[in-house]
């Protein structure tokens, strides 16, 4: 099965300044990468992904990249706002039915 | 509102007592997904619909607990004879495609006292 791995557990960053969560993977077949945001007491909500022809994809301030020989990628926020404080989850699809969750990274913008 | 809807959206139950929670997905989605959460962690797949056929099973889905989808459209998960450890965040998702995004409600929330 995947392995999934997120670095780090947790990130505080003032608002206004850059976001970077990473996320490494074992299965060499995943070929779809999602990022969800999740706040608290909600269930996540896809905030952007990439699929495995592309290296990076851009949406406003968000952004995620990959890296398929290393097995990672990486969410990028830029210009961080207080509303952006929530828990973020990869899920790299390997083409079964189910997504393997990482364990989340909380991020925290301080105002 | 057309996203995935989940209800309840919290159920406090005592040790022992069955559940049932009720999943309704996008309207179109033929997949239909469960996942369990559990405080600090993410989710964590135990079922999955195409339409109305349950196709696949996690090891986490112990004989206690039983998930339908009798029209291809809502899907009910019970749990029987509840224990403490099974108090947790049950998502549902849907797709419209097995390769395409899951979309996830808003989760249940199993308390069991």
């Amino acid at each position: 099965g995947e392995n999934v791995e997120q670095h780090p557990s947790t990130l505080s960053v003032q608002e206004g300044d850059s976001a970077v969560i990473k996320c490494t993977y074992s299965d060499s077949a995943s070929n779809y990468f999602p990022w969800y945001k999740q706040e608290l007491g909600k269930g996540p909500q896809l905030i952007i992904d990439i699929r495995s022809n592309v290296g990076e994809k851009k949406d406003q301030r968000i952004a995620v990249t990959l890296n398929k020989t290393a097995k990672h990628f990486s969410l990028h926020i830029t210009e961080t706002q207080p509303e952006d404080s929530a828990v973020y989850f990869c899920a790299p699809w390997a083409g079964s039915y189910q997504l393997t969750f990482g364990k989340g990274t909380k991020l925290s913008v301080i105002p | 509102d057309t996203g995935v809807s989940q209800n309840p959206r919290h159920k406090i139950t005592k040790r022992g007592q069955n559940v049932t929670f009720r999943c309704d997905p996008i309207s179109e989605h033929n997949r239909l997904y469960w996942y369990r959460q559990t405080l600090g962690q993410g989710p964590e797949f135990l079922t999955y619909f195409q339409n109305e056929a349950q196709l696949e099973k996690s090891r986490l889905l112990s004989d206690r607990f039983s998930a339908e989808r009798p029209k291809g459209s809502f899907s009910t998960l019970e749990i029987q004879r509840t224990e403490q450890g099974d108090s947790a965040m049950y998502l549902c998702a849907s797709s419209l495609e097995v390769t395409d995004t899951q979309y996830f409600g808003p989760g249940t929330r199993l308390t069991v006292l």
